[in-house]
């Protein structure tokens, strides 16, 4: 089965730098690539997915990057503000199958 | 390992049953849980937030009534989908709160299929 993993555990980074999260994945029949946010006492939430026939994805100051070949995508967050300071998961799907999860990145921004 | 379980793992029932679905946090203790919804090719859809000794919180548009949660102890909370219509096939996704809000864990999920 699919097998999702997530780094870093834990990101530091301070306003207005750039974050980066990665995932790799193991089933190359995945074709769906979800991002969550979990803010603190709230439960996950949408913000970027992409599908396997693109290869980059963008939505303001949040992108994601697939690379199919490396079975690797990675969620890009420009200029963070602390709003930004979130547990985030990445997933992945054959889209009829469970999403799988990583086991998140929780991402601290100084202010 | 698996740190969060969802049972059962799929479950096939008669349209106008009800079918409760089970989850628990392994090794630690989680006074919060969320359920979710996926939908075929769609992300999931958050359904309520499971607080253990007190009434769930519902997400808009999701009927309380037709999805009963329970969170009867730090590490289980079950949800009941009662007279169940095809149209509630689904998967269905359970994540626990660790403590310290250091993040949360989500179970494997639960298809169901009604006909």
């Amino acid at each position: 089965g699919e097998n999702v993993e997530q780094h870093p555990s834990t990101l530091s980074v301070q306003e207005g730098d750039s974050a980066v999260i990665k995932c790799t994945y193991s089933d190359s029949a995945s074709n769906y690539f979800p991002w969550y946010k979990q803010e603190l006492g709230k439960g996950s939430q949408l913000i970027i997915d992409i599908r396997s026939n693109v290869g980059e994805k963008k939505d303001q100051r949040i992108a994601v990057t697939l690379n199919k070949t490396a079975k690797h995508f990675s969620l890009h967050i420009t200029e963070t503000q602390p709003e930004d300071s979130a547990v985030y998961f990445c997933a992945a799907s054959r889209g009829n199958t469970p999403l799988v999860f990583g086991k998140g990145t929780r991402l601290s921004v100084i202010a | 390992g698996a740190v969060v379980s969802q049972h059962p793992s799929r479950v096939i029932c008669k349209s106008g049953t009800s079918v409760k679905i089970e989850c628990r946090s392994l090794d630690f203790q989680a006074t919060t849980m969320f359920w979710y919804r996926q939908f075929p090719k769609k992300s999931l859809m958050l359904m309520a937030t499971s607080n253990e000794g007190s009434k769930a919180t519902y997400e808009q548009g999701v009927e309380k009534d037709k999805f009963l949660i329970n969170h009867a102890s730090l590490t289980l909370s079950t949800l009941t989908v009662t007279s169940a219509h095809p149209e509630d096939s689904s998967f269905y996704i359970c994540s626990a709160r660790v403590p310290s809000g250091r993040g949360s864990y989500f179970g494997p999920g639960t298809r169901l299929l009604v006909l």
